[in-house]
């Protein structure tokens, strides 16, 4: 299993662009989420989803969108780059029921906005 | 979701056993207490989780007390590779299944 990808890795944007990051995982996970990381903070949550054609927000997600098509696929646009949504984007995802809830995480994408 | 508590770092010596503290003093009954770590800017990875008892598994112990105030993730044998930033999450299963993340503790073990 590949896990969670994201691509792609780093990524450069003009202010007013916009862009999808990708997220895809190989690991049947019903739910995947979305999460930020800014210089020195922890991780916060951008937008989830628990299955596919369901999703809600989580706490930071002005100016962003997500869509859940497939279970595997948990695509994330920026609508308009603000210098603001400079940061490190995690994707993950986890498996509804069961004992444990741990999420698996992607490798990240750094975006920088200019 | 309970709010969690950790001091903002601490250091190890290496071989020995690290002891990271987390207060949840408002934790409730269904709220589980979640570790992960993040190793310098890779994505964070699970490391254990407990209600009540406490829990082992090949990466670390959970102590947690008995009136679920407090709890401890120990590391038995440190290594260079377990410096990260640990973070502690209170979780509740079933709910929106969502992690909320603190700034965490950062662990630096030295030789």
């Amino acid at each position: 299993n590949a896990g969670v990808t994201q691509t792609p890795k780093f990524q450069v944007l003009k202010t007013g662009q916009s862009m999808t990051l990708q997220c895809a995982q190989d690991m049947n996970h019903e739910y995947m989420s979305w999460y930020r990381q800014d210089p020195g903070m922890g991780l916060r949550l951008i937008h989830y989803s628990v299955g596919a054609g369901i999703t809600d927000q989580g706490e930071v997600p002005n100016g962003y969108n997500v869509s859940r098509s497939t279970t595997e696929d948990f695509p994330l646009r920026l609508l308009s780059a603000a210098p603001s949504q400079t940061s490190v984007y995690f994707c993950a995802s986890n498996k509804a029921g069961g004992r444990a809830r741990e999420q698996y995480f992607g490798p990240g994408t750094r975006l920088t906005v200019t | 979701d309970a709010k969690t508590t950790q001091p903002p770092s601490m250091d190890c010596a290496e071989g020995r056993a690290a002891n990271l503290p987390c207060n949840h003093s408002t934790i409730s009954g269904n709220e589980y207490v979640y570790w992960y770590r993040q190793i310098h800017s890779q994505g964070p990875q699970y490391i254990i989780h407990g209600l009540k008892n406490n829990e082992t598994n090949e990466m670390a112990s959970l102590i947690i007390t008995e009136d679920r105030k407090s709890s401890t993730l120990i590391l038995p044998h440190a290594t260079l590779r377990d410096t990260a930033v640990y973070y502690c999450i209170a979780f509740i299963q079933g709910g929106s299944e969502k992690l909320v993340f603190g700034k965490g503790t950062k662990l630096t073990v030295n030789p």
